[in-house]
């Protein structure tokens, strides 16, 4: 049971580039969603989904743009990528809000230059 | 605006028991959440209060008073595996985690 998988690991871009990360959950949760993690702050909520063709924007949505075509993947997007982006960003899925934990994928190491 | 509070670092000893306090003001409270993260790892679950009181699990243990805005996890028998951060983190009226910056607790020999 693979829980949650993000690809990639790691990656490097250049100031402009564009990239996905992606998201697959094998839970059948209804409820996915995108953090990104920085030095000395909690986790900031980027964009969240409760199901299959929805989704929302969270605390820190500026600068990127989500899709959930499937109930299992959900697809991050940096359109145009800043150096303000270098961060982890973590993926998360949970089978409904109230009471149940959120679990999370390894993470995406993503550098900015 | 929505706050949650914790120490950014403690240290203890192997075999020792330790408190990691937890404050928040939030809009709303939808329960109180607790995960542990290994460095370059995700963070995983520990422990979930939403009423007022302790929670037990093996060696550790959550507390709740939700009138106090105030939690705590204890961690009992310490190992050198528990060397990690510790997360806090609160769901607010609209169903959102709201997270702690973390606790890096350090366990020495």
């Amino acid at each position: 049971n693979a829980g949650v998988t993000q690809t990639p690991k790691f990656r490097v871009l250049k100031t402009g580039q564009s990239m996905t990360l992606l998201c697959a959950q094998d839970m059948n949760h209804e409820y996915m969603y995108w953090y990104r993690q920085d030095p000395g702050m909690g986790l900031r909520l980027i964009h969240y989904s409760v199901g299959e063709g929805t989704t929302a924007k969270g605390e820190v949505p500026d600068g990127y743009n989500v899709s959930r075509l499937k109930k299992q993947n959900f697809l991050l997007g940096l359109e145009s990528a800043a150096p303000s982006q270098t961060s982890v960003y973590f993926c998360a899925s949970s089978w409904k809000t109230e009471g149940q934990p959120q679990h999370f994928g390894d993470g995406t190491r993503l550098s900015i230059l | 605006g929505q706050n949650i509070d914790q120490p950014t670092e403690m240290t203890a000893t192997e075999g020792a028991i330790v408190q990691i306090n937890c404050t928040y003001q939030t809009s709303g409270f939808n329960g109180l959440f607790w995960y542990q993260q290994h460095a370059g790892e995700a963070p995983t679950f520990l422990s979930y209060n939403v009423l007022d009181g302790l929670e037990e699990k093996g060696r550790f243990s959550s507390f709740l008073s939700r009138s106090k805005g105030y939690s705590y996890l204890l961690l009992k028998e310490l190992q050198m595996k528990d060397s990690a951060s510790y997360l806090c983190a609160v769901m607010d009226s609209n169903y959102q985690l709201i997270w702690g910056a973390g606790t890096k607790l350090i366990i020495k020999p």
